[in-house]
């Protein structure tokens, strides 16, 4: 069964850093490109970032957060991981990390997800 | 980026009624990689569609999906009472991948 569990969200003030990870079970970890989804209150999913396969794999970012946010992958650990820098109050959302549905492949849909960690951005 | 625009925002409707939803693309979508997700309060996402008509594993045939260039539909065809949630179009295409805003489906 395949397993997302992501953690390290809360709150963090304007400005500030913040590093989320997300645990994978279930499936060949180093052989799916891996995302962070994120959700803000009331509004649609947002793709923000993607790391393929490989523990130097390629990394796309969207726009919103590139040059802030920095993907990462642990082939060893099955962990994925992002880092966050220069916060502001359009980060806060619940941020998902998301396995691709094909091997090797970006872009691409989604086949699971984690459960989600709350990020709020706020003084 | 592709911008996907949803109709409509929500849908009133009964079960055992037949629900037709939208999804239009700012420009066409390469190799129709249009998908269609599904998302309760509190949960994730859940694929339900993806290659414009091709289901999920594990999706009722009750789901199907249709369209191509950038005009795309989502049609459940009877209602159940589970099936009431927000459903999202995503288009992975081009990159970035992105979603619309979401359709609710409501009682």
């Amino acid at each position: 069964e395949v397993r997302l569990l992501e953690s390290g969200g809360g709150l963090v003030q304007p400005g500030g850093s913040l590093r989320l990870s997300c645990s994978a079970s279930g499936f060949t970890f180093n052989s799916y490109t891996l995302s962070w989804v994120r959700q803000a209150p009331g509004k649609g999913p947002e793709w923000i970032a993607a790391v393929i396969t490989g523990s130097g794999g390629s990394t796309f970012y969207a726009e919103s957060v590139r040059g802030r946010f920095t993907i990462s992958r642990d082939n060893s650990k099955d962990t994925l991981y992002l880092q966050m820098t220069g916060m502001t109050a359009a980060d806060t959302a619940v941020y998902y990390c998301a396995k691709h549905s094909r091997e090797f492949w970006y872009p691409d849909t989604f086949d699971f997800w984690g459960q989600g960690t709350m990020v709020t951005v706020s003084s | 980026e592709i911008v996907l625009t949803q109709s409509p925002g929500t849908l009133s409707l009964s079960p055992g009624e037949r629900a037709t939803l939208s999804c239009r693309a700012s420009q066409s979508v390469t190799s129709s990689y249009l998908a269609w997700y599904q998302q309760k309060p509190g949960q994730a996402p859940r694929l339900l569609i993806y290659g414009a008509s091709s289901r999920a594993t594990g999706i009722p045939d009750r789901f199907s999906g249709g369209g191509s260039g950038t005009d795309f539909t989502l049609t459940i065809s009877r209602l159940e009472p589970e099936d009431f949630a927000v459903y999202y179009c995503q288009q992975y295409g081009r990159s970035p991948a992105t979603f619309g805003q979401g359709t609710k489906v409501e009682i």
